[in-house]
């Protein structure tokens, strides 16, 4: 099945930098990455998803670039806010195959004022 | 307003002392499916369902039972619970297992003394 790694488990910018998490999975018939955050307390809830035919997705001050071929893909924050302190859970699966969205572990963002 | 809503939201309990948490959801998705969230472990699937009285093992599915005999409605079965069960528990609902985004609800913190 599919195996997803995150890093870094933590992340700690200053507000207004930049933050990047990365992520890398196993199963080259993946082709929907989403990634899913969770302020504190709260549910997961979607914030930017790529498909397998697009390398770059962008939406604000959020975007997520696509390596099919070395099997990673990341999220970037620019210009980073008090409101984007939360878990950012990156997530792959292979439409339509036998496995379902497979998550990442994790990454704890603190933004430092 | 779409949503998908869980109870109880905060419980403790005993070990061996059977449980239901219920899960409702009012989008007419035909997938629903159960994760529990322990730290440095992301989230892990439980159990899920692709509709109606179509249920499958997830990657943890050891002292779960789920049951789906509605669309909306997908409970989480502990018939036996114990400590090593104390987690948060997310339901979500989506249109597709594979490449839908997936729609939790508030999460169940549960403890099992």
């Amino acid at each position: 099945g599919e195996n997803v790694e995150q890093h870094p488990s933590t992340l700690s910018v200053q507000e207004g930098d930049s933050a990047v998490i990365k992520c890398t999975y196993s199963d080259s018939a993946s082709n929907y990455f989403p990634w899913y955050k969770q302020e504190l307390g709260k549910r997961p809830q979607l914030i930017i998803d790529i498909r397998s035919n697009v390398g770059e997705k962008k939406d604000q001050r959020i975007a997520v670039t696509l390596n099919k071929t070395a099997k990673h893909f990341s999220l970037h924050i620019t210009e980073t806010q008090p409101e984007d302190s939360a878990v950012y859970f990156c997530a792959a699966s292979a439409g339509g195959g036998a496995d379902g969205l497979t998550f990442g572990k994790g990454t704890h963002l603190i933004i430092q004022p | 307003e779409a949503q998908v809503t869980q109870n109880p939201r905060y419980l403790i309990t005993v070990t061996g002392k059977k449980l239901t948490v219920t899960c409702s959801q009012n989008m007419n998705h035909e997938y629903m499916s159960w994760y529990r969230q322990d730290p440095g472990l992301g989230l892990r699937q439980i159990y899920y369902s692709m509709n109606v009285e179509v249920t499958d093992k997830g990657d943890v599915p050891e002292g779960y039972k789920v049951s789906r005999k509605e669309k909306r409605n997908f409970p989480l079965i502990l018939e036996s619970p114990s400590p090593n069960q104390t987690s948060l528990y997310f339901c979500a609902s989506s249109t597709s297992r594979n490449t839908g985004e997936l729609f939790f609800g508030e999460g169940s913190r549960l403890t099992v003394l």
